[in-house]
């Protein structure tokens, strides 16, 4: 049974550039988080998607962006990169709203030059 | 504002000396506290969903009890493959789609 699986698993970009990293849940799980995780810090929320919709959003700006897809899918775009996104981009999924659990990716290592 | 506070930051033990972590607490209606384990450069990996005070959950050599105001998660006698960062989250009845983290706990367990 695949868990969840993230592409790719390292990027570098320049600043202001833009990016999109991939996330496909885990069988059965119809819900997507994306949480940035910077160095030695906890997992920061940054949205979810449910039924192709945002339903909830955390402190990120509007740079940040998502989608769903209707095999429950999700891409996290960042526009206009600042040296501050370099971080380990996680993708959670869940069936619901995650009271049961969520289940985690490996993550994108993504660096901003 | 809900938040989680871990200590310590880092722990480090010999094998076989059981310690123990701390995640305190403050959620506006507490639906679920739940422990990860973490490795370098990999994703947070499930350990145990916890839902009410009292409730204790066990695997392996570890184990999560619950209060109303903090977690904590024991180890008994500890092996070298132990050594990650443990990640504690809430979520709240407030914010039901997300989980607010702690910033870890890194432990290193010598052989």
């Amino acid at each position: 049974d695949a868990g969840v699986t993230q592409s790719p698993t390292h990027l570098i970009k320049t600043r202001g550039q833009q990016v999109t990293l991939r996330c496909s849940p885990k069988s059965g799980h119809d819900t997507v988080s994306w949480y940035q995780q910077a160095l030695g810090q906890g997992p920061q929320f940054i949205f979810q998607y449910y039924e192709e919709e945002e339903r909830q959003r955390g402190n990120f700006p509007d740079r940040f962006s998502g989608h769903q897809f209707p095999n429950y899918s999700s891409e996290l775009n960042v526009n206009a990169l600042l040296l501050g996104d370099s971080a380990l981009y996680l993708c959670a999924s869940s069936f619901g709203d995650g009271y049961y659990g969520y289940t985690f990716g490996s993550g994108t290592r993504l660096t901003v030059v | 504002e809900d938040q989680v506070t871990q200590s310590p930051e880092a722990l480090r033990l010999q094998e076989g000396e059981s310690s123990s972590l701390n995640c305190s607490y403050t959620v506006s209606g507490l639906r679920g506290l739940f422990w990860y384990r973490q490795d370098p450069g990999k994703g947070p990996e499930f350990l145990f969903t916890l839902y009410s005070a009292g409730e204790e959950k066990e695997k392996e050599r570890l184990k999560a009890t619950l209060t109303k105001k903090e977690s904590f998660l024991h180890i008994t006698a500890p092996k070298p493959e132990d050594s990650a960062t443990y990640l504690c989250a809430v979520q709240g009845s407030s914010n039901t789609g997300k989980l607010i983290f702690g910033q870890g706990t890194t432990l290193q367990v010598k052989p």
